[in-house]
């Protein structure tokens, strides 16, 4: 189907372990952003990615590491995830002429236990 | 860096009257464009409305239309005749060189009937 999907829709995990999340679009789109909402806060950039193996920091991008190395496929990491990094993530999608706005993911509700 | 305010965190709104939602943005670029986006308690993010900001004329989208003061840096979002369906949070967002979308905190929408 077209369109961005991210997966899983919910996950839960354990304070210390790796975690990656997926994001997937059919649009070829260039740009691939990655936030983070939380109350209060409104959605936070982590990282972004402007093309395939270009990716850079957004305004919180610790504890978390991204790749790029297909156009399609933007993969984020948390390296071991601590109790702050529970959250909502979304993936968006968009082309370089950023005047259309962006389209974004259904996002992964993240547990940190 | 740019910044987006939305300095209500929750509003009201009478079934059939009208409602604006306030959104103040700082920034030093002269060409950028801005957005309302609608999050449902699906939690998909919606693209309301999108403003250019060299354009003078409001944008309008059926009963959504905007009050765009460039000078004051002022972008709110009138919803005519609010609906149902119109509860929602919203989310006001700015992107201008370098295609980052920034986020306001978001504003909850409460609709009674």
């Amino acid at each position: 189907d077209a369109g961005i999907t991210q997966s899983p829709r919910y996950k839960i995990t354990e304070t210390g372990r790796q975690v990656t999340l997926m994001c997937h679009q059919t649009w070829s789109h260039s740009y691939m952003f990655w936030y983070r909402q939380d109350l209060g806060h409104g959605l936070r950039l982590i990282y972004y990615s402007a093309a395939a193996d270009i990716t850079d920091k957004g305004e919180v991008p610790d504890g978390y590491v991204v790749s790029r190395s297909k156009t399609e496929n933007f993969p984020l990491t948390l390296e071991s995830a601590t109790r702050s990094q529970t959250s909502v993530y979304f993936c968006a999608s968009g082309h370089s002429d950023s005047n259309y706005g962006y389209t974004f993911g259904s996002g992964t509700r993240l547990t940190v236990v | 860096a740019q910044t987006v305010t939305q300095s209500q965190p929750e509003m009201s709104v009478q079934e059939a009257e009208t409602v604006t939602l306030s959104c103040t943005y700082d920034t030093s670029e002269s060409d950028y464009y801005l957005f309302w986006y609608k999050q449902p308690p699906s939690r998909q993010m919606i693209l309301v409305i999108r403003q250019e900001a060299y354009k003078q004329q409001n944008a309008t989208e059926n009963r959504f239309s905007v009050n765009f003061q460039k000078a004051a840096k002022s972008f709110s979002l009138k919803i005519s005749d609010s609906q149902l369906g119109d509860a929602a949070m919203y989310f006001c967002a700015y992107t201008g060189y370098g295609n980052k979308l920034v986020f306001g905190a978001g504003t909850i929408l409460r609709v009674k009937s």
